[in-house]
């Protein structure tokens, strides 16, 4: 069935240091790949998507990379705030429908 | 801002109740959909809603039921609540039909069923 692996589940960073956080999908014709970041409290918000048609976006401090041939995305965060502590949620499209992964707890340390 | 309101943060059922969760959004949005949260699984999608009148059972829709009788509002229906209803739930709304919008999420709500 359709599947979205996420890893690590928890990330630790010092502030200033550089996250990474990968997920790999099942289904091959997935073709939108979104990352949503959930703080404490509230509900998940999109930070930065791609589509299948490209390789690589970045938007500031995050970046996502697509590898279609591995099936797999990887989300970056560069300069690593305290702001960034939150879960992040990696998602790919199946039937008709997101799927989600399981979630990564980023904690930014001062 | 598209808002999207949940009716309560903390609820506390008993098993056996039928429970409702109401979910509005402000923003004119086709789509709506009903999550639930939970450590380790991430988001699993229950049913979603492409039109008014219009449900599609998502990957775990069983135990629950839904109802779109109007745009802007989308219920999850909990017929016979029961402890393995325990969970985080969340409505999301995105603009048009499909998968490849941004879905805008409410703040949640933590069920507990004893």
């Amino acid at each position: 069935g359709e599947n979205v692996e996420q890893h690590p589940s928890t990330l630790s960073v010092q502030e200033g240091d550089s996250a990474v956080i990968k997920c790999t999908y099942s289904d091959s014709a997935s073709n939108y790949f979104p990352w949503y970041k959930q703080e404490l409290g509230k509900g998940p918000q999109l930070i930065i998507d791609i589509r299948s048609n490209v390789g690589e976006k970045k938007d500031q401090r995050i970046a996502v990379t697509l590898n279609k041939t591995a099936k797999h995305f990887s989300l970056h965060i560069t300069e690593t705030q305290p702001e960034d502590s939150a879960v992040y949620f990696c998602a790919a499209t199946g039937t008709d429908k997101l799927i989600f992964g399981t979630g990564t707890r980023l904690q930014v340390f001062p | 801002d598209v808002k999207v309101t949940q009716s309560s943060r903390y609820l506390v059922k008993r098993t056996g109740e039928k429970v409702f969760l109401e979910c509005v959004q402000d923003m004119d949005h086709e789509n709506m959909f009903w999550y639930r949260q939970d450590p380790g699984l991430g988001l699993r999608l229950i049913y979603f809603s492409y039109d008014v009148k219009m449900k599609e059972k998502g990957d775990i829709p069983e135990g629950y039921s839904v109802s779109r009788e109007k745009k802007e509002r989308f219920s999850l229906i909990l017929e016979s609540a029961s402890t393995n209803q325990t969970s985080m739930y969340l409505c999301a709304s995105s603009l048009v039909a499909g998968p490849y919008n941004e879905q805008f999420f409410g703040p949640g709500t933590r069920l507990t069923v004893l």
